[in-house]
């Protein structure tokens, strides 16, 4: 069965300091995968996807198939990453695109 | 362009009873989906809707349900509520032509059971 797994609920590091937010995921076929966002009082929203192969806001994410992972990665932390930061993978199946998401990973920046 | 807008923002509603919520997409956007956010379950996907057409649909009792109108408005239904419904429910909204288009989500329905 298709599955997203964030093994960690809280992530804290310091500013300057680089962060990586795991994700795991499980999928019978070709998977695209997303990282959403949604800081605090706002809504839900894309960060990156992996098809995109870009860096948004200084963070990265590479697709490892051999590892089934696609850890969200920045070198350097600001205090306005912190978030709360989901993995998603699309599951096409069922005629339409479905998004399953991980729980979720909090990160807090601190100063 | 204006957001995707879900109302209302909160429900309060008593076990037995039925709930309808409303999304309104982002403009031109065929596709509207629907998702439940518990603390315990995470993000869940409820259904999919594209030119009024239910696309896709997750695991979910047939007490939810929904439909989209001809101007993409979509609109959910919950009948017999449980304590256990009791969620955010996020709309998002895409393109919806081709795989992999963005969804842009609304800032939910907040729906308590008592």
């Amino acid at each position: 069965a298709q599955r997203v797994t964030q093994p960690e609920k809280l992530l804290s590091v310091f500013k300057g300091a680089p962060v990586e937010l795991k994700c795991n995921y499980s999928y019978s076929g070709s998977p695209e995968l997303f990282w959403y966002v949604q800081y605090s009082r706002q809504r839900l929203q894309l960060l990156l996807r992996h098809i995109s192969r870009e860096s948004i806001k200084g963070f990265t994410a590479d697709l490892n198939k051999g590892e089934t992972s696609f850890h969200l990665k920045k070198p350097f932390a600001q205090e306005e990453d912190s978030a709360m930061y989901y993995c998603a993978l699309s599951d096409r199946r069922g005629g339409s695109e479905k998004l399953v998401f991980g729980k979720g990973t909090k990160l807090t920046v601190n100063p | 362009k204006a957001g995707v807008t879900q109302t209302p923002r909160y429900l309060i509603k008593t076990r037995g009873q039925q709930v309808t919520l409303s999304c309104s997409p982002i403009s031109g956007h065929r596709s509207v989906s629907w998702y439940q956010q518990t603390p315990g379950q995470g993000l869940q996907f409820l259904f999919e809707y594209f030119s009024e057409t239910q696309r896709n649909k997750g695991n979910f009792p047939g007490r939810f349900s929904g439909r989209q109108f001809s101007n993409s408005r979509s609109e959910m239904n919950v009948s017999t509520l449980e304590l256990g419904d009791s969620a955010l429910y996020l709309c998002a909204s895409s393109s919806g032509g081709v795989y992999n288009s963005p969804l842009h989500f609304g800032n939910g329905t907040r729906l308590t059971v008592t």
